[in-house]
């Protein structure tokens, strides 16, 4: 079955745009979860949607923002996009129940963001 | 809260040597355990996991034993070869399911 589809691969953008980043899970899960990977901070967690409602949120400002459709698809937002920004942004998705515990995450290969 | 430390890298290996990463956490009550791979330009892949003490993770020559006693989920693997070079990340996932945390990572080079 087809994995985890992260689009698009590869962004550039200016400090005080907007991105929007895509995530298209594998079929037949309904959990999505975004994470955040820098050199300097390793992974770290932004949230989850789950039958499109965030059921868990890391330490992120606001400006970082996320959602999920009908079809599990997510998108995550971040606007005013700071230097500090520019990271590999990487989607997991899974069935979403407490089998999740057993199974683990199917990760996409990523969007890098490089906010200049 | 909970967490995942691994030890430092860069760690370099010649072909055929013996592997061992070592992965401590720190949790309530009894997390599922995992290992993942990076490669480069990749996402994350699984490579085993455990959900309860003394099981044993197993995949592609790889092993980890979840140690309760010790907090410890060390990656082994007895002979590396140059094609494991990658970025390894022990993983928790807490009792109460809210997410995945991960260790720093260490990476890992096999030289012929």
């Amino acid at each position: 079955k087809a994995g985890v589809t992260q689009t698009p691969r590869y962004l550039i953008k200016t400090r005080g745009q907007q991105v929007t980043l895509s995530c298209s899970p594998i079929s037949g899960h309904r959990s999505v979860s975004w994470y955040q990977q820098t050199p300097g901070q390793g992974l770290q967690f932004l949230f989850e949607y789950f039958s499109e409602t965030q059921r868990n949120k890391g330490n992120f400002p606001g400006r970082f923002s996320g959602r999920q459709f009908s079809n599990s698809r997510s998108e995550m937002n971040v606007s005013t996009l700071e230097l500090g920004d520019s990271a590999l942004y990487l989607c997991a998705s899974s069935s979403g129940g407490v089998g999740r515990a057993n199974y683990g995450y199917t990760f996409g290969s990523g969007t890098r963001l490089t906010v200049v | 809260g909970d967490s995942v430390t691994q030890m430092e890298g860069p760690v370099t290996l010649s072909e055929e040597a013996f592997l061992t990463i070592n992965c401590t956490y720190t949790a309530t009550g009894y997390p599922s355990l995992f290992w993942y791979v990076q490669y480069p330009g990749e996402g994350l892949q699984l490579l085993l996991k455990a959900t309860k003490a003394d099981d044993k993770g197993s995949n592609k020559g790889f092993e980890a034993t979840y140690r309760k006693e010790t907090t410890s989920f060390h990656l082994e693997k007895g002979s590396v070869q140059v094609s494991d070079s990658a970025v390894y990340f022990c993983a928790l996932m807490s009792t109460s399911y809210d997410k995945v945390i991960f260790g720093p990572g260490t990476s890992l080079s096999v030289i012929p």
